[in-house]
This record gives C-alpha cells, sequence and structure tokens, in this order.
C-alpha cells in the first residue's frame, strides 16, 4: 500500500464549473503525477511533479493546471470544465531510487455535463 | 518520442487456455519495461517488470522477456484462470524525462 488517496471519487458537474481534485501521499515521495484513463486511448500522462512547487506538463495539458505547495499533495485543476473532459483520473507517485514503477491511486472518476 | 504498441483487443478465452498479449516499444536510450493490470473498479497495479535487456519479470504466473533485438516485451501465461479477466496494460520508463509511456490497454475476458 504506497498510501495515496484521491478525493472527490466521484463527480459529477456542469460544463465551465471550476474542478480541483486532490491527491494525498503519505509517504513523502519525490514525483508524483496525474494521467485520465479514456477507452481506447490507455492512460495519458497530464500533468506530473518532481518536487515542491516543480511542476511539468504532460502529453495533455491543455484545460488542466496542477499545483504542488506541500510534498504530500498535488492538486489538478479544471478551470472550465468541458464535456471532453469527462475522464477517470488517476494519481500516481513514483518512489526514489526506482526503476520507474509508479504507484496509482483508486481514481477519481468525473462527468462533465 | 517513446511509444508503446499494443495489440488490439478485446481478448478471451477459456479457463486453462495459454495467453500471449503482444506489446512493442520504441525508446530513446535503454527503457525499464512494465505490465499493469487493473480489475474491474480499480486502480492500475504493477504486475511485473523487466529492467534490461534478457531480463524475465514473473509474477503469479504471468511471465515477460525484455528483447531489445525486436524491442518487444510479450506478457504470457500458461494457464489462466477466470480472476485473471481484467485489462492489462504495457508500459515502459526512461529516466531522461521520468514519465511512464502506457500503451492503449487490452481487455481479457475469461470464461469458466
Amino acid at each position: 500500500d504506497a498510501g495515496i488517496t484521491q478525493s472527490p471519487r466521484h463527480k459529477v458537474t456542469e460544463t465551465g464549473t471550476p474542478v480541483t481534485l486532490r491527491c494525498h501521499q503519505t509517504e513523502n515521495h519525490r514525483y508524483m503525477y496525474w494521467y485520465r484513463q479514456d477507452p481506447g486511448h490507455g492512460l495519458r500522462l497530464i500533468h506530473y511533479s518532481y518536487g515542491v512547487k516543480d511542476t511539468d506538463k504532460g502529453e495533455v495539458s491543455d484545460g488542466y493546471s496542477v499545483s504542488r505547495s506541500k510534498t504530500e499533495d498535488f492538486l489538478l485543476t479544471l478551470e472550465s470544465a468541458t464535456s471532453s473532459q469527462t475522464s477517470v483520473y488517476f494519481c500516481a507517485i513514483r518512489t526514489s531510487g526506482s526503476t520507474g514503477e509508479l504507484f496509482f491511486g483508486e481514481g477519481s472518476r468525473l462527468t462533465v455535463l | 518520442g517513446d511509444s508503446v504498441t499494443q495489440m488490439e483487443g478485446p481478448v478471451t478465452l477459456s479457463e486453462e487456455a495459454f495467453l500471449t498479449i503482444n506489446c512493442t516499444y520504441t525508446a530513446t536510450g535503454y527503457p525499464s519495461l512494465f505490465w499493469y493490470v487493473q480489475y474491474p473498479g480499480e486502480g492500475l497495479q504493477l504486475l511485473l517488470k523487466a529492467t534490461k535487456a534478457d531480463d524475465k519479470g514473473s509474477n503469479k504466473g504471468f511471465e515477460a522477456t525484455y528483447r531489445k533485438e525486436t524491442t518487444s516485451f510479450h506478457l504470457e501465461k500458461g494457464s489462466v484462470q477466470v480472476s485473471d479477466s481484467a485489462v492489462y496494460f504495457c508500459a515502459l520508463f526512461t529516466g531522461a524525462n521520468s514519465k511512464l509511456t502506457f500503451g492503449k490497454g487490452i481487455t481479457l475476458s475469461v470464461r469458466p
């Protein structure tokens, strides 16, 4: 158990509203990631962080922003949600010195109407 | 850029059948390779990994061998069970960009 908690686990919102998803870890790992999972696309990286206030874009970052003000929390924000952002969002952490394996949270299912 | 290609799915097998799921990759440098599994309603779990050429990863009866010459990491199991029904993802990691790149995943259904 890598101690990763995502919240909320389910959310339904309307187009144009802001949404923030939270990822919390209990073990102070440096690297944290946000992915989205969609049928036919697998998992695609949105943003990742390599330390407090250090973040970088992934392949599908448009429409998303992130913040990491504390080691344990990595927030994903949709400033103005669109229907194309309906998806399942997964947070993951990578342990220091690892050969690249990630440990994933349970996922947050977001529906934008 | 880095990429992972998995065979098209879904795959349906009878219990105790032999399983092969193909995975090939394109990467700069020397990637680590992974298979992840996602059971219904859950997040992804690491199934097995290999970090250098000719390494064989194994777990829960599944195996995959890192083949640099064919840039492949095919997943195999000699006798599947109903409980193996899940989505399987092949992935690669290179330290250069600190990112894990996934294939599209393949759904396996095993019938009794």
